[in-house]
């Protein structure tokens, strides 16, 4: 049974600092692997979607890794601001069902002036 | 930008009452899916619909119908709502290219309580 996990399960960091997330995978057999942003009380917003057969993707100031052999994904955050403050979750695609997401629980990230 | 909307952002129910969560998206996606969140448990998957009149089980569709009459629209519907059905729901899109090239896109979230 896949499981995802997130740690830490929060983060409190001054801006400007560079940050890394991380989101464990116990079955490397994937299809791809998805960054969400979520602000208290909304719904989600995709960040970056990582393909089983890529090794990083980048959006601004944000680059996501995947290494599938070792299970994990980071998202790294250059040059924090306070508007990255939120609840950041990733999700992994399973390979045997392919429409089926298994959600991490997610790192809360505050970044503070 | 694709834009998933949920009707209701905040409804409050009696136990016993039915309910319908509408979710509306403008992209043309094939694929809709529930979701409900709630502290500590992540998000789980209830039901998800390939195309129109097409319906799949998810992970905890105990409690919970779904209707997809046309494309673009998704509902939820609670039978007989619960008190343990008090929940963060969330309805997502992604286009038919499926996960291995489909971005899924989210609503902002309906918060039900029931009572």
């Amino acid at each position: 049974k896949q499981e995802v996990t997130q740690i830490p399960a929060a983060l409190s960091v001054p801006e400007g600092e560079n940050l890394v997330l991380n989101c464990s995978f116990t079955d490397s057999a994937i299809y791809n692997l998805q960054w969400f942003r979520q602000d208290p009380g909304k719904g989600l917003t995709s960040l970056l979607l990582i393909q089983s057969s890529q090794r990083e993707q980048t959006s601004g100031r944000l680059n996501a890794s995947l290494d599938k052999s070792s299970g994990r994904s980071t998202l790294y955050i250059a040059a924090s601001q306070p508007g990255d403050s939120a609840t950041y979750l990733c999700a992994v695609g399973r390979s045997y069902n392919t429409d089926k997401l298994i959600f991490g629980t997610g790192t809360r990230l505050q970044v503070f002036p | 930008d694709v834009k998933v909307t949920q009707s209701s952002r905040y409804l409050v129910k009696r136990t016993g009452e039915k309910v319908f969560l509408e979710c509306v998206q403008d992209m043309d996606h094939e694929n809709m899916f529930w979701y409900r969140q709630d502290p500590g448990l992540g998000l789980r998957l209830i039901y998800f619909s390939y195309d129109v009149k097409m319906k799949e089980k998810g992970d905890i569709p105990e409690g919970y119908s779904v209707s997809r009459e046309k494309k673009e629209r998704f509902s939820l519907i609670l039978e007989s709502a619960s008190t343990n059905q008090t929940s963060m729901y969330l309805c997502a899109s992604r286009s038919a290219g499926g996960p291995v090239t489909g971005e899924l896109f989210f609503g902002e979230g309906s918060r039900l309580t029931v009572l």
